[in-house]
This record gives C-alpha cells, sequence and structure tokens, in this order.
C-alpha cells in the first residue's frame, strides 16, 4: 500500500539542538498525526492536526498542517536524550470519522548525543 | 480512562503451527479496531480493521485471519504460520465516528522459526 515520504530518514543531533522533519504526500489528506515510538513498544499519539494551515504545539513539540493539504512538518525545540526513537507521521483521507484508515510515514529516527 | 492490551507481549512459534493473538480495549464502546504488522526497521502495513462485532475487513491477502467475537476484543489468527510472518504486531484503536486519531497497544513480537 501507499506509505507517505518522511525525510530525513535518520538523524544525529546535539542534546539542546533543534529538530526538524517532514512527511509528503501526492494525495490529500484531511487528517495529519504524528507518532513517536520507542524501541519494542507501541506508537504513542504526539500530535494531531486537523485544519489546512493548523499550527499545534504539544510541550516543546509544534506540527503544521501544509496548506496544500499534502504534507506535515514536525518540530522539536531544544532536544533531550529521551526523544530518541522513530518518529512516524500518518494521514487520514476520510472526513466522516466511519471505516477511517491511516496512511503511515516511512519513519525518522532520532537519535540524541549528549 | 481508556487502556487497550496486547497479549502474549512475545512468541516464538515453528513453521506451520497456529497462531492467535490477542487484543482487548477497556473504558470505551464500539470502537474501531485495526490490526498492524511492522517488520525491523520499517513502518506500518495495515492488516485488518473492524467497525463492529462480527465485521471485518481485510487489507492484505494472506494466511493470516482476524476475528471480532466481542465489542472490545480483536483476535489475529493463522492456520498455519509461515517464515515471512515474523514481525512485530500492533492493534491500535479508534472512537467510532470520530476521524483519525488511532491508539496503539504495547504490541506482540512474533519469531517463526
Amino acid at each position: 500500500g501507499q506509505q507517505l515520504n518522511q525525510s530525513p530518514q535518520s538523524m544525529f543531533i546535539q542534546e539542546g539542538e533543534d529538530v526538524s522533519m517532514n512527511c509528503t504526500s501526492s494525495s490529500i489528506f484531511n487528517t495529519w498525526l504524528w507518532y513517536k515510538q520507542d524501541p519494542g513498544e507501541g506508537p504513542v499519539l504526539l500530535i494531531a492536526l486537523y485544519k489546512a494551515g493548523e499550527l499545534t504545539s504539544n510541550g516543546r513539540l509544534t506540527a503544521q498542517f501544509g496548506i496544500t493539504r499534502k504534507d506535515s512538518f514536525l518540530n522539536i525545540s531544544a532536544s533531550i536524550p529521551s526523544d530518541v526513537g522513530i518518529y512516524f507521521c500518518a494521514g487520514d483521507r476520510i472526513n466522516t470519522g466511519t471505516a477511517s484508515k491511516l496512511t503511515f510515514g516511512t519513519g525518522t529516527r532520532l537519535q540524541v548525543t549528549l | 480512562s481508556q487502556t487497550i492490551h496486547q497479549w502474549p507481549a512475545t512468541l516464538v512459534q515453528p513453521v506451520g503451527s497456529p497462531l492467535s493473538l490477542e487484543c482487548t480495549v477497556e473504558g470505551t464502546s464500539n470502537p474501531n479496531l485495526y490490526w498492524y504488522r511492522q517488520a525491523a526497521g520499517r513502518g506500518l502495513q495495515l492488516l485488518f480493521y473492524s467497525v463492529g462485532i462480527g465485521q471485518i475487513s481485510s487489507e492484505v491477502p494472506q494466511n493470516l485471519s482476524a476475528s471480532r467475537p466481542q465489542d472490545r476484543q480483536f483476535i489475529l489468527s493463522s492456520k498455519k504460520l509461515l517464515l515471512s510472518d515474523s514481525g512485530f504486531y500492533l492493534c491500535a484503536w479508534k472512537r467510532d465516528r470520530e476521524i483519525g486519531e488511532q491508539y496503539f497497544g504495547p504490541g506482540t513480537r512474533l519469531t517463526v522459526t
């Protein structure tokens, strides 16, 4: 099935640095979600976006729903060691809530050095 | 609050043996339920989803099947496992009639030997 394109695939950053990653698609989505997955665990929902142009924050995390509805961005400010993990974007084309299915990105692996 | 459980947490099974993975959700009614598989270092592949008891939609033809015998119980099965069935299996739920947000369980690590 289709997957969303995430970049970068992986990144090494130093503690305290800001991080940016994005997710693009050739199709329009009505909802964008960002998840974080730690090794051996299920993904945890970080931020949900429902409207084109929407900018939403959750602590040090900020995500934006692209105005074209074909992309989304996630920024992490002042990274800390516990930010290590794989970040997935996900999009939902359905806007009625019935039988909606998410399309997931390929993931961005983040590693933080002290 | 809502909680999602999966068991077992890890499983090692020989090729050709049967499989049964269970997922249960607490604290909500009539959730939409999903089974995903994740290969090592890869993204999530949707296998099955269900919008109600006995209602199963399959996304990928394979030797796996799913059932929903109760409102908050979702089961993934196989009659004969293949080596390629190894992976990390994740169950997720979503509030009925709401868009987007899916919440994942802790996962089951399956190794077929």
